[in-house]
């Protein structure tokens, strides 16, 4: 079974620097997705950012941008210039490839709370 | 136009009580989801349909059972609710089947307190 693991319960940065969210998982996969949620206190969960694992070039999202080490199996979240709307939990995710007619379960992490001071 | 939407989005009940969460979403998918986020704010998966068909059925209560009138809802029905069973439920959406990539969409969540 695929397991998600974020080691930083909570972290602090100030705004306008930057900040970095480790998420490790395990699979004996070779084709996956892995995503960062953020869910902030109206608890919607919003997208920030994906990768498919086949693709070595890290993905970016404006400020976002993400560090992915397939052979380490690690998916760490970059926030450059961090603003006070950044402050949220922040779920990292696994998802299997699907098959057609089949439907595949996003595998959360237990989140990362970023608190953002002035 | 929300995507997904739950109702209700609080929802205060007693032990013992039977109650439904709905899910509709507009967006055209075939796979639905419903996931539940405990106290400590741990997602996990419970359910999932794909055209209606149950597709992923995790360890969870039969008093959970989920229903899917149709491609654009997913109802969960809960019975003889207990305490433990309080909790943040979340409907989400996505197109399957594809190689493509798919993003879930999720809708606002249910806020469930048993008292």
């Amino acid at each position: 079974a695929q397991t998600v693991t974020q080691s930083q319960p909570e972290m602090s940065v100030q705004e306008a620097e930057t900040v970095t969210l480790s998420c490790t998982y395990d699979t004996s996969e070779s084709d996956y997705y892995l995503f960062w949620y953020k869910q902030p206190p109206s608890r919607q969960m919003i997208l920030v950012i994906r990768q498919e694992a086949y693709k070595q070039q890290n993905a970016t999202e404006n400020r976002f941008s993400v560090n992915f080490q397939k052979a380490a199996k690690s998916f760490s979240l970059k926030i450059s210039d961090s603003q006070l709307g950044d402050a949220a939990m922040y779920f990292c995710a696994y998802r299997t490839y699907p098959n057609t007619g089949t439907a595949s379960k996003l595998t959360f992490g237990t989140g990362t709370r970023l608190q953002v001071t002035l | 136009d929300t995507a997904v939407s739950q109702t209700p989005k609080y929802l205060v009940t007693q032990m013992g009580n039977d109650k439904s969460i709905k899910c509709e979403q507009n967006l055209g998918h075939d796979t639905m989801y419903w996931y539940k986020q405990d106290s400590k704010k741990f997602l996990k998966i419970m359910f999932s349909y794909n055209n209606k068909e149950l597709i992923i059925n995790e360890t969870v209560p039969n008093r959970f059972s989920p229903k899917s009138p149709d491609k654009a809802h997913l109802n969960l029905h809960i019975n003889s609710l207990e305490l433990g069973d309080s909790a943040v439920y979340f409907c989400a959406s996505s197109q399957d089947g594809r190689p493509l990539y798919n993003e879930q969409f999720f809708g606002p969540g249910t806020r469930l307190t048993v008292l």
